[in-house]
Parts: C-alpha cells; sequence; structure tokens
C-alpha cells in the first residue's frame, strides 16, 4: 500500500527563519506529488506541484526519487504561512486519487 | 467560474439519526472523493467514484455510504449517526491534470 509520512506534526519558527516541512512516501513508478495549504478553518487549496517546478509563495519542494522525499521549503518564513501544510502523492488507480499525509502545522512567531 | 460547493455547513444530528451531505461540483469532473478530517489522522478517505454509477470505498467507510447518479454530486450518507462520526468532511474532485480541488467542508457534530 502506498504511504506517506510527515514526521513533524507541529514546526515552530520565527519570523525571517528558514523552513523545511519533510515528507516521505511509497510509491512505484513515477510519481506526481503535491503539497497542499489549510489556513485556520479553510479549505484545502493547492499550493503546488512538483511536475510544475513553480515557487509558490516563495515555497519550493524538490522530488529526491533516490531518497522517496519532497520536502517543502521556503527561505524566510512569513506569520502569514502558518497553516496546516499536508503532502499528497498519489494512492494509485485513476488519476487525481492521492494520498494525504496527517500533516504538519506551521506556527510562524514574530 | 467552476466552483465546488458543500452543504450543509454546520450540521447538529443525534446519534442514530439518518444524515446526508451534499457535495455539487461545476468542473465537469469524473473523480470525486469524500474525507473526514480529525485532529491527529489528518485527511482520510471515505468513499470516491470515478464516475456515474461507479463508487469505491475508502480507508474509513463502514458506516458511510455514497451514490452517483450523476457527474455534478456526490452525496455521502451516514446511515445511523455515531458520536464517533463527528468530524468535518471534505468532498474533492480531480480532473485529468491530477490535483484535487476541495469544498468548504462540512462540520458535523454527533450527540
Amino acid at each position: 500500500a502506498q504511504r506517506v509520512t510527515q514526521p513533524e506534526k507541529l514546526l515552530s519558527v520565527f519570523k525571517g527563519a528558514p523552513v523545511e516541512l519533510k515528507c516521505n512516501y511509497s510509491y512505484s513508478g513515477s510519481p506526481e506529488l503535491f503539497w497542499y495549504v489549510q489556513y485556520s478553518r479553510q479549505r484545502l487549496q493547492l499550493l503546488l506541484r512538483h511536475i510544475s517546478r513553480e515557487s509558490i509563495k516563495g515555497f519550493t519542494a524538490d522530488l529526491n526519487k533516490g531518497e522517496t522525499s519532497f520536502h517543502l521549503k521556503k527561505p524566510f518564513a512569513q506569520e502569514e504561512d502558518s497553516a496546516m501544510y499536508y503532502c499528497a502523492p498519489p494512492r494509485g488507480g485513476s488519476q487525481g486519487n492521492l494520498i494525504f499525509g496527517k500533516g504538519t502545522k506551521l506556527s510562524v512567531k514574530p | 467560474d467552476a466552483e465546488i460547493t458543500q452543504s450543509p455547513r454546520h450540521k447538529i444530528t443525534e446519534t442514530g439519526r439518518q444524515v446526508t451531505l451534499a457535495c455539487h461540483q461545476t468542473w465537469n469532473h469524473n473523480n470525486m472523493f469524500w474525507y473526514r478530517q480529525d485532529l491527529g489522522h489528518g485527511l482520510r478517505l471515505i468513499h470516491y467514484s470515478y464516475g456515474v454509477q461507479d463508487t469505491n470505498k475508502g480507508e474509513v467507510s463502514d458506516g458511510y455510504s455514497v451514490s452517483r447518479s450523476n457527474t455534478e454530486d456526490l452525496p455521502l450518507t451516514l446511515e445511523s449517526a455515531a458520536s464517533s462520526q463527528t468530524s468535518v468532511y471534505f468532498c474533492a474532485t480531480a480532473g485529468t491534470s491530477g490535483e484535487q480541488y476541495f469544498g468548504p467542508g462540512t462540520r458535523l457534530t454527533v450527540t
């Protein structure tokens, strides 16, 4: 079965500090991975997808197939980055069936 | 603009009652999903559908059912609500791009 692990439940940093949210997955083949963000009491929204290699809100994520990791990084955290972050590799089956990690709560302190 | 809506947004019901949560999308996506979100568990898949008349069980399907009679709607039914089903429920759709789009969620309390 496909698995995704986000080892940190909570990550607390000060404004301006670098941030790295870890994600490890198990998936055979060439996965397309996503990071989703959920601000307080809102719906989940797509933050970025690895295939586009975009930088959204200053966040980037590099797929490391050797380590099966897809860590999310930002060089300088902002208070508005405080949110829940979910890593989502494919579950298998039809396209768009994703498996979500348990999430990491990022708290950026002033 | 295409969207995905859920209703009701908040619901309080009693143990043993049947409850149906609605999900409606105008993306014209074939793939639809229902999740529950609980502290410490993240998002867990309840049921999903790859098209009209297709439904599949997810990780935590016991006590829930879905039906897909058209492309736009995937209602989620709790046959006999239990306190353990108190949660926030999210509906999502996915198209050929592989990414999911989420609804605003329904907060369900079973007393």
